[in-house]
Order: C-alpha cells, then sequence, then structure tokens
C-alpha cells in the first residue's frame, strides 16, 4: 500500500519569496512516479511537476522544482518567485510505475500575501 | 480538444434517489480514472479504466455505485439510492497509459445530497 504525508495543513509566503511545501510517502514498490498538482478554489486540479523514482535529477518546470530525496522518501516542493496567483491547495500524489491509481496526500493550503 | 470536462458541474439530489454523472476524457487518452474528493481531503480513488475495461475498484466503492465506459470514450458513474455521506466532489481523470504519465482532471461534479 502506497501512503502519502502533507504535515503542513496551511502555508503562508510573502509575495515574490520562495516557499517549500513538504511531502513524504510510504511504498514498497522499487519504481513509481511522484506528482505534484494544484487546486485552485474552482476545483480543477492542474499538473505541476513530476518526479520518477529512478530520475537522477531533482524535476524542474518554470517556478516549480521538486526536492526529491529518495533515502528520506521525500518529495518537497519549491516554487520560487510566489505570485498571488499561487494561492491555492496542493496535493502530492504518487503512484507505482505501471499503474493506473494515484494515491494523494490530504493537502497543503497556500496563501500568498501581497 | 479542450481538456477533461464533467457534467453536470452542480448536482443536488434528495436522499433515496438515483444520481448519474458523465466524463468526457482527452480524446486520445485511454485510461480514465474516478476519484472522489470531501472537504479537506485528498482525492481517493475510486476505479479506472483502460479503453472500455474497468481494470480496478476501489474497496470504498459500495454496490450502490456503478461506473461504465461502454465504448472507451466517455464514461458515466452512477449512485443509487443516494445517501447524505455520498455528498462530495466527484473528480475525473485521464492519462495515456505509459508509466507514471500526468493524469489530466477534470472540474469535478459536486454532489450534495439533502
Amino acid at each position: 500500500a502506497q501512503k502519502i504525508t502533507q504535515t503542513q495543513p496551511g502555508m503562508f509566503v510573502q509575495e515574490k519569496e520562495a516557499v517549500t511545501l513538504d511531502c513524504t510517502y510510504d511504498t514498497s514498490d522499487p519504481s513509481y512516479g511522484l506528482f505534484w498538482y494544484k487546486q485552485p478554489s474552482s476545483g480543477e486540479m492542474i499538473f505541476l511537476i513530476y518526479q520518477g523514482s529512478y530520475d537522477q535529477q531533482n524535476a524542474t518546470e518554470g517556478r516549480y522544482s521538486l526536492n526529491f530525496q529518495k533515502a528520506r522518501k521525500s518529495a518537497n516542493l519549491v516554487i520560487s518567485a510566489s505570485q498571488l496567483g499561487d494561492s491555492a491547495m496542493y496535493f502530492c500524489a504518487m503512484n507505482p510505475r505501471g499503474a493506473g491509481k494515484s494515491t494523494f496526500g490530504d493537502g497543503t493550503t497556500l496563501t500568498v500575501k501581497p | 480538444d479542450t481538456g477533461v470536462s464533467q457534467d453536470p458541474r452542480h448536482k443536488i439530489t434528495k436522499r433515496g434517489q438515483n444520481v448519474t454523472f458523465r466524463c468526457d476524457p482527452i480524446s486520445e487518452h485511454n485510461r480514465l480514472y474516478w476519484y472522489r474528493q470531501t472537504l479537506g481531503q485528498g482525492p481517493e480513488f475510486l476505479t479506472y479504466f483502460q479503453n472500455e475495461a474497468q481494470l480496478e475498484k476501489s474497496r470504498l466503492l459500495s454496490d450502490r455505485f456503478s461506473a461504465e465506459r461502454p465504448k472507451g470514450s466517455f464514461s458515466t458513474l452512477e449512485i443509487q439510492r443516494t445517501e447524505q455521506g455520498d455528498s462530495a466532489m466527484y473528480l475525473c481523470a485521464s492519462s495515456l497509459s505509459q508509466p507514471n504519465t500526468e493524469a489530466f482532471f477534470g472540474q469535478g461534479t459536486r454532489l450534495t445530497v439533502v
């Protein structure tokens, strides 16, 4: 069974600063993928970034980067230069390689202050 | 293609009534997923299809829930004899079947059972 833990129910960040959202996971599968999604108040889940368990380098997508520490089973999301539009719920998720379903954490609500 | 679309966006129903939701995935995606999300929680997996075959169902899915994807394109999720505990956001997502590709989500159907 897979489990995702997001320990920060809510986070605040000043506009233009960087913020790290924590995610730890538990799985016995040797190969898996880790994902981050953003869910604004409109409800749609928006894919942000993906990290494969065998990827040697941390994933980056624009202002998003994933700090992947495999031995610690952590996959923290770093958002640089926060913008007001980044205020949303953020979910960490994983699925074993080849499996269809994803397991999600309970999310972190990020509020960007002007 | 405009992405994953779900219909209706909102549904209010009386306890004991049946409801049906529709999901139209991204056309080239052969995998389709249903998740349920309650307030303050991450999405919980319900079931998924590869083409028209239903490959996995969660133990959360009681006998009152049924999902179909008859031609491997759109899918329907039916809830019979609705209960107040069924009130939630029902999310549909689609993806390609290659390992660890991201899923694209619709905006969800918010169900309220009164």
